[in-house]
């Protein structure tokens, strides 16, 4: 069975600093990893994806994530955050076989953004 | 191009009756999935369609059903509703078969059952 962990329940940060939300998964074969966002009373907006090749991958409105495999990680960073990132944000994986097809959320992590 | 819709958008129930969903997936998406979002749960997969039929499934009862038409809209039925299945119902299409396609997900329908 595949799993994602999402450790904190909320980070804060000023605006204008580094801000990264964590992710562990545990899924058979090779992973297929996503971050999402949702914004109050609206339905979750696709972030990025990991599929093969380069570990870093470059996303939407300046969200990066890292794929560790030995670390089983996949955590979301931005270098700069704002105001308007504030919002819940969700992990998921899916696996590459076909038991494995469901997309399994993480319990999600709300990220507030202070001016 | 227009994103995944949900309709209706809020429904109040009583207990014991059922309820109909409908989701209309982005235009050319041949998968469509329904989650199941509560603030004690999270996320939960209900289940996922593809070409009409069901791909994978979720967790859930019997009372929690679905059905893919061949236009790819879908719908999803809860029958004999309790209070615990008030929720935010969510649907999600996807380009065509893969697990490495991501999801585009529609805004929700809030289900309320008193």
């Amino acid at each position: 069975a595949q799993s994602v962990a999402q450790p904190e329940d909320q980070v804060n940060v000023a605006e204008g600093n580094p801000l990264t939300v964590k992710c562990t998964y545990s899924v058979s074969g090779n992973p297929y990893l996503f971050w999402y966002v949702q914004y109050p009373n609206r339905g979750l907006q696709f972030l990025l994806k990991y599929i093969t090749g380069d570990n870093l991958v470059k996303g939407s409105y300046g969200f990066e994530a890292e794929f560790n495999k030995s670390q089983t990680s996949f955590h979301l960073k931005k270098p700069s955050a704002l105001v308007s990132d504030s919002a819940l944000y969700f992990c998921a994986v899916r696996g590459s076989r076909s038991n494995d097809y469901k997309l399994s959320f993480g319990a999600g992590t709300t990220v507030t953004v202070r001016a | 191009k227009a994103g995944v819709t949900q309709t209706p958008r809020y429904l109040i129930k009583t207990r014991g009756q059922q309820v109909t969903l409908s989701c209309s997936p982005i235009s050319g998406h041949r998968s469509v999935s329904w989650y199941q979002q509560t603030p004690g749960q999270g996320l939960q997969f209900l289940f996922e369609y593809f070409s009409e039929t069901q791909r994978n499934k979720g967790n859930f009862p019997g009372r929690f059903s679905g059905r893919q038409f061949s236009n790819s809209r879908s719908e999803m039925n809860v029958s004999t509703l309790e209070l615990g299945d008030s929720a935010l119902y969510l649907c999600a299409s996807s380009l065509a078969d893969g697990s490495y396609n991501e999801q585009f997900f529609g805004p929700g329908t809030r289900l309320t059952v008193l």
